[in-house]
C-alpha cells in the first residue's frame, strides 16, 4: 500500500514569507509526527497528533510554527514569515497508535530552503 | 532526559569488509531501541528494532544489532558490506514524553570499491 507522502518535496521561498507543508500519512494510522533535520542540530522532534489532538506544542521552535490535522488524516505544518534558520528538511512520520514501541513510517521529506 | 550518542560521523570502509557504527543511550527506564538507514534524498527506512526478548536483532539487508542494557550500547553490524549499503544511519530510541523518537547525530558509512 501507498506510505507516507509529503508535498512539495522541495520548497523555496524568500525570507519572511509564509510556507504550508503537507503530509498524508499512511491510511488508519492514528498517530502523525513531525521532526526537522537540519544541518547543525540533526533530527528533531516537532510535534505528536494522535487523532486530530496534538497535546503538547512545546517542541515547535517558535510561535511562527504551527500545525493542524483534520479528519484524523492530512496534517499541514504552517510556517509564518520565515527565517532563514528555517532552512532544512521537514519529515513527517505515521504510526499505528502513539505506543513507543510502535514503528514510525516516515515519508520522503520537504526540502525547505528560505533565501 | 534520554539522549543517543554516536560516537562516529563517518565511517569509510572498502567493499566486503565487516562494520561497526556505534550507538549509546543513556535512559533511566526500559527502552525500545531503532536503527533508521536514509539513502541521498529519501526519507528514513526502518532497519531493525529492539522492543524485548532476544538481545540480537536482525534487520533487513543483512544488518544485525545486539542490545547489551549494562554498557547501554546497541552497536549495528554486519559482516559484509556493499556499495549500496553507502548512505546515513541513525540510532533512536523511542522515549520522548509523547513516544516520539530520540535521534542520535547520524554516521555516514562510505563503502568504497
Amino acid at each position: 500500500g501507498a506510505g507516507v507522502s509529503q508535498s512539495p518535496s522541495n520548497k523555496v521561498t524568500e525570507k519572511g514569507k509564509d510556507v504550508e507543508l503537507r503530509c498524508d500519512p499512511i491510511s488508519g494510522h492514528t498517530a502523525l509526527y513531525w521532526y526537522r533535520q537540519s544541518l547543525g542540530q540533526g533530527l528533531e522532534f516537532l510535534i505528536y497528533f494522535q487523532g486530530n489532538s496534538a497535546p503538547d506544542k512545546s517542541g515547535l521552535p517558535s510561535d511562527r510554527f504551527s500545525a493542524e490535522r483534520t479528519g484524523g488524516s492530512v496534517s499541514t505544518l504552517t510556517i509564518q514569515r520565515t527565517q532563514q534558520e528555517d532552512s532544512a528538511v521537514y519529515l513527517c512520520a505515521s504510526s499505528p497508535q502513539g505506543a513507543a514501541k510502535n514503528i514510525q513510517y516516515f515519508g520522503a521529506g520537504t526540502r525547505l530552503s528560505v533565501l | 532526559a534520554q539522549s543517543v550518542t554516536q560516537l562516529d560521523s563517518q565511517v569509510p570502509v572498502f567493499e566486503e569488509a565487516p562494520v561497526e557504527l556505534r550507538c549509546n543511550y543513556s535512559s533511566s527506564v526500559s527502552v525500545y531501541l531503532f536503527w533508521y538507514v536514509q539513502y541521498p534524498n529519501q526519507g528514513l527506512q526502518l532497519l531493525l528494532k529492539y522492543l524485548s526478548g532476544s538481545t540480537l536483532v536482525k534487520g533487513i539487508n543483512g544488518f544485525e544489532a545486539e542490545f547489551n542494557k549494562s554498557q547501554t550500547s546497541f552497536h549495528l553490524r554486519k559482516p559484509s558490506v556493499h556499495i549500496s549499503d553507502t548512505a546515513e544511519y541513525f540510532c533512536a530510541v523511542n522515549g520522548g514524553s509523547q513516544g516520539n523518537l530520540i535521534f542520535g547525530k547520524g554516521t555516514k558509512l562510505s563503502v568504497k570499491p
